[in-house]
């Protein structure tokens, strides 16, 4: 089955610089990951997806990196701000009549 | 797109108190959903899913239940709560996209 490990479970980042949360998964057969961002209280939400047919993604602010070759994903965020602070999750989309599994996150604290 | 509706947003029970939280789904139809616990500080504990109205599959033994009477409904149900139940409970969907959702959860306090 997946796995899902997260390096560093927790990162302390100044404002203005920029943030790598790193996320390993163990199924070399999954091909969709998504990356989710909690804040304290409330649900997970979407933040960036990225396919295995690419190897980089770019949103505002944030970029995903995938390396297939080593199982390994990161989420860059730039200009780490205050609201950037959260539990991130990546989450590799299940295989076929599985379900997904999630590690226990990154708490990013950005510090003023 | 998808939005997620859970309540209450936070409960206090006693312990052997029964337990009724509810999930409903706007803007898809026939969606897998999905009940999640969380600890504080730790990961997502997945409990039930669903694959249709009236379908419910477990995923680890405990002391809580769930139903889905519509499509777009997702139940969890105790009949006596226990200490152990405390927890954040989360509501996920995963639509015809292939992003999985997540409700604002439920804080649950059990006393």
């Amino acid at each position: 089955g997946e796995s899902v490990g997260l390096h560093l479970p927790t990162l302390s980042v100044q404002e203005g610089d920029n943030s790598i949360i790193n996320c390993a998964y163990s199924n070399s057969a999954s091909d969709y990951f998504i990356w989710y961002k909690q804040e304290s209280g409330k649900g997970p939400q979407f933040i960036i997806d990225i396919r295995s047919n690419m190897d980089k993604r770019q949103g505002q602010r944030v970029t995903v990196l995938l390396n297939k070759t080593v199982k390994h994903l990161s989420l860059q965020i730039a200009a780490t701000q205050p609201g950037d602070s959260a539990v991130y999750f990546c989450a590799p989309y299940p295989p076929h009549g599985q379900n997904f599994v999630f590690g226990p996150g990154t708490r990013l604290s950005v510090l003023p | 797109s998808q939005t997620i509706h859970q309540w209450p947003a936070t409960l206090v029970q006693p312990v052997g108190s029964p337990l009724s939280l509810e999930c409903t789904v706007e803007g898809t139809s026939n969606p897998n959903l999905y009940w999640y616990r969380q600890a504080a500080g730790r990961g997502l504990q997945l409990l039930f899913y669903s694959v249709g109205i009236g379908q419910i599959s477990s995923e680890v033994p405990q002391n809580l239940s769930a139903s889905r009477p519509q499509d777009r409904q997702f139940i969890l149900s105790s009949k006596k709560l226990l200490l152990s139940d405390s927890g954040f409970y989360l509501c996920a969907c995963l639509g015809s996209q292939e992003t999985q959702y997540f409700g604002p959860g439920t804080r649950l306090l059990v006393l």
